[in-house]
C-alpha cells in the first residue's frame, strides 16, 4: 500500500500570490483532512473533504479553499497569500466511519513561504 | 470548545532511562478518542498511541504507555527504555468521536533524548 504524499515539499510565493498545494490519499482512505501548523506550533485543523464534499471546516478564512477529486486525492487552495500563511501544511487521509477517522495517516507537509 | 493543553515545552533525558511527557484537555462531550502523536525532523506525524475515553485500562504500544485519568482530563505518555531514535516533538491530540472531523493538537513537547 502506498502512503500519503503531498507536492511540491518546498515552497516559496509573494504576498498576494495564490497556491495550489496537492495531496494523494493513502489506498483505501476516502478522507482528506488538511492542517496548518505554524512553527513552534501543534498543526490547526483548517478543513476535511470526504466524498469529494467538505465535511467540517476549522477557523480559517474563505480564501482556504479546497477540493477532492473522485480518486480521493485532493488540493489546498490559498488566494491572496499573507505573510502569516506561512507554515507547514499536513495532509491526512483515513477512511471513514465507525471511528476509522483515527486511523488517519499524515504525509510530509509542504512547507510554505511567504515573503 | 475542546482545548489540548501541554506544559512542558522541552525535554531531555538521558538514553534508556524514562519519561513521562504530560497532557490535560477540556471537553464537555463524553465520547471521544486521545492520541500521542510523534513529529521528527522528517516532518511527517506518526501516530504512537490511542486511547478510547470510554475504555477505562490504559493503552499500550511495546515502550510506549499513557495514564489516562478522564476525571482529571488528564493524559500522560509514558516511554520506557528511551532510545535515541525517540527524539521528536511529541503532540497531545483529541478527537470528537460523534463528527470524526478535526483533531485538535496541543502546542506539542520537544523530547530530546541524549546518549
Amino acid at each position: 500500500e502506498t502512503g500519503v504524499t503531498q507536492s511540491p515539499t518546498h515552497l516559496i510565493k509573494t504576498r498576494g500570490q495564490q497556491v495550489t498545494l496537492r495531496c494523494s490519499s493513502q489506498s483505501g482512505h476516502n478522507t482528506v483532512s488538511w492542517y496548518q501548523q505554524a512553527l513552534g506550533q501543534g498543526p490547526q485543523f483548517i478543513f476535511q473533504y470526504y466524498r469529494e464534499e467538505e465535511n467540517g471546516r476549522g477557523n480559517f478564512p474563505p480564501r482556504f479553499s479546497g477540493l477532492q477529486f473522485p480518486n480521493y486525492s485532493s488540493e489546498l487552495n490559498v488566494n491572496a497569500l499573507e505573510l502569516d500563511d506561512s507554515a507547514l501544511y499536513l495532509c491526512a487521509s483515513s477512511p471513514k466511519g465507525q471511528g476509522a477517522a483515527t486511523e488517519a495517516f499524515f504525509g510530509q507537509g509542504t512547507r510554505l513561504t511567504v515573503v | 470548545a475542546q482545548t489540548v493543553t501541554q506544559s512542558q515545552p522541552e525535554m531531555s533525558v538521558q538514553e534508556a532511562e524514562t519519561v513521562t511527557l504530560s497532557c490535560t484537555y477540556d471537553t464537555s462531550e463524553n465520547n471521544y478518542y486521545l492520541f500521542w502523536y510523534k513529529q521528527p525532523p522528517s516532518r511527517q506525524m506518526i501516530l504512537v498511541i490511542r486511547q478510547e475515553a470510554y475504555k477505562q485500562q490504559n493503552a499500550t504500544e511495546n515502550r510506549f504507555s499513557v495514564n489516562f485519568q478522564k476525571a482529571a482530563k488528564s493524559f500522560s505518555l509514558k516511554i520506557s527504555d528511551s532510545q535515541l531514535g525517540d527524539t521528536a516533538m511529541y503532540f497531545c491530540a483529541f478527537m470528537w468521536l460523534k463528527t470524526e472531523d478535526k483533531i485538535i493538537f496541543g502546542k506539542g513537547t520537544r523530547l530530546h533524548i541524549l546518549p
